[in-house]
């Protein structure tokens, strides 16, 4: 099946910091990704909508100025956790939809944040 | 925002017992996926449901799409240890093919040998 990267797989920061984890699909092209965020014991909740060369769509509560996503090609979006705080500290997961397989999504491994 | 309905939280079953899982929705679905989760990694999908009433199957694991489209099921035959995890039922808003996925909140699974 289609593969999706993540990077980092963990990491640990300061408050105050700015953090940036990538979202690489491996053999298939992703006009579409997506940014989840979940916590512990709960589901994924959807942040943002990344399309290939336009802004993102961000979700009802979701700060686009903190958390500032960039599509810059058919196989790379960033998610980039400006400012981080303690309360931003979550497992992020991002998605890519293969339009040549029935518009499926398949997941990357996830990012853990961790803001001290 | 939304989410569906998903029943039960949580499972403890013996190795070799049968399961069932479903989905609810008030909302008229265009597509339904199934996916598992094991701690510390992302979701992978199982199963993948396209049309009304449409029934499929991967191995162990059958899952249904309602015929109303509001409604899937995902059955586990003969469980394993390796078959714990989270498992999330996900669907794709009608007419909307494509856009982003609407996450249930998950069935978390035990399995005791």
């Amino acid at each position: 099946g289609a593969v999706v990267s993540q990077h980092p797989s963990r990491v640990i920061c300061k408050s105050g910091t700015s953090v940036k984890i990538e979202c690489r699909s491996l053999d298939f092209q992703a006009t579409t990704m997506f940014w989840y965020r979940q916590f512990p014991k709960q589901s994924l909740m959807l942040m943002a909508t990344s399309n290939e060369g336009s802004k993102a769509t961000y979700e009802q509560g979701v700060e686009k100025d903190k958390f500032l996503i960039n599509h810059a090609s058919l196989t790379l979006s960033t998610l980039t956790v400006t400012s981080a705080h303690p309360e931003d500290s979550s497992f992020y997961i991002c998605s890519a939809r293969d339009r040549l397989a029935r518009n499926e999504q398949f997941f990357g491994p996830g990012t853990r944040l961790t803001v001290l | 925002g939304q989410q569906l309905n998903q029943s039960p939280q949580s499972m403890f079953i013996q190795e070799g017992e049968d399961v069932s899982m479903n989905c609810t929705s008030s909302s008229i679905f265009n597509t339904w996926l199934w996916y598992k989760q094991d701690p510390g990694e992302g979701p992978v999908l199982l199963i993948a449901l396209y049309k009304a009433g449409e029934l499929t199957s991967n191995g162990r694991l059958t899952a249904q799409f309602g015929i109303t489209r509001k409604d899937s099921f995902l059955n586990i035959s003969a469980s394993i240890p390796s078959d714990v995890g989270i498992y999330f039922c996900a669907g794709q808003l009608a007419p909307q093919a494509g856009t982003a996925l609407i996450f249930g909140k998950g069935t978390t699974l035990s399995v005791s040998s």
